[in-house]
């Protein structure tokens, strides 16, 4: 079945704990990305990713880390997590083509609550 | 300005009733757009791309106005599983930084069928 996943899907941590959310799919797709969605903001993008080793700043990078060592594979990383970064966050994945960019298929989800 | 600017309702309507919501892009060089549905708590999927000339999905139908710059979405003969939050999605791809700000998301209409 074609999809992607995040884990863990719910995390409840403190200010200053390092964390990191995984993302994976299994389409070989070469775009992927990280939104996260707030009350009233929509979804924003914080970084994405056009292929294996290349990365770029979205709209709200600030506070966040990325990398992408395999095509499947695209976690997100908090290094010093603070409570403005609470949110649900999404993974999403699409091929490279300017129309295919914006037929994304997205995880389920995580829901992040820094205290 | 918000860069996609959609009505968030609720628009409460009875099951059969057509619904219509609108979407305004403020970025003339705008080159494709697309309708998401998010249901509560879940992730964002694809409903359909617009095209210019128009089109159709059973009972969904979408249009572009590229000189008024707004895209919308017609819902007929609604069903109760049509509640659900709508998404107006556009993506600007400008000059040779055709990575950044691939999609841009709008913040949704909430959409609630009745019985």
């Amino acid at each position: 079945e074609a999809q992607v996943t995040q884990n863990p899907r719910y995390l409840i941590t403190v200010t200053g704990k390092k964390l990191t959310v995984t993302c994976s799919q299994n389409m070989n797709h070469e775009y992927m990305s990280w939104y996260r969605q707030d009350p009233g903001l929509g979804l924003r993008q914080i970084y994405y990713s056009m292929n294996v080793e290349v990365t770029d700043k979205g709209d709200v990078p600030e506070g966040y880390k990325v990398s992408r060592k395999e095509k499947r594979n695209f976690p997100l990383i908090l290094e010093s997590p603070s409570p403005n970064q609470t949110s649900l966050y999404f993974c999403a994945s699409s091929l490279m083509g300017g129309r295919a960019r914006g037929e994304q298929f997205f995880g389920p989800g995580t829901r992040l609550t820094v205290l | 300005r918000k860069e996609v600017e959609q009505d968030p309702g609720p628009f409460n309507v009875p099951e059969g009733a057509t619904v219509a919501f609108n979407c305004t892009y403020s970025n003339s060089a705008s080159q494709s757009f697309f309708w998401y549905r998010q249901d509560c708590r879940k992730e964002p999927k694809l409903l359909m791309s617009v095209y210019s000339s128009g089109n159709e999905d059973g009972r969904f139908t979408a249009q572009l106005n590229r000189a008024s710059q707004y895209i919308s979405l017609l819902i007929r003969d609604s069903k109760l599983s049509d509640s659900a939050t709508y998404l107006c999605v556009v993506n600007a791809v400008t000059g040779m930084d055709t990575g950044r700000r691939a999609l841009t998301f709008g913040s949704g209409t909430r959409l609630q069928v009745q019985p």
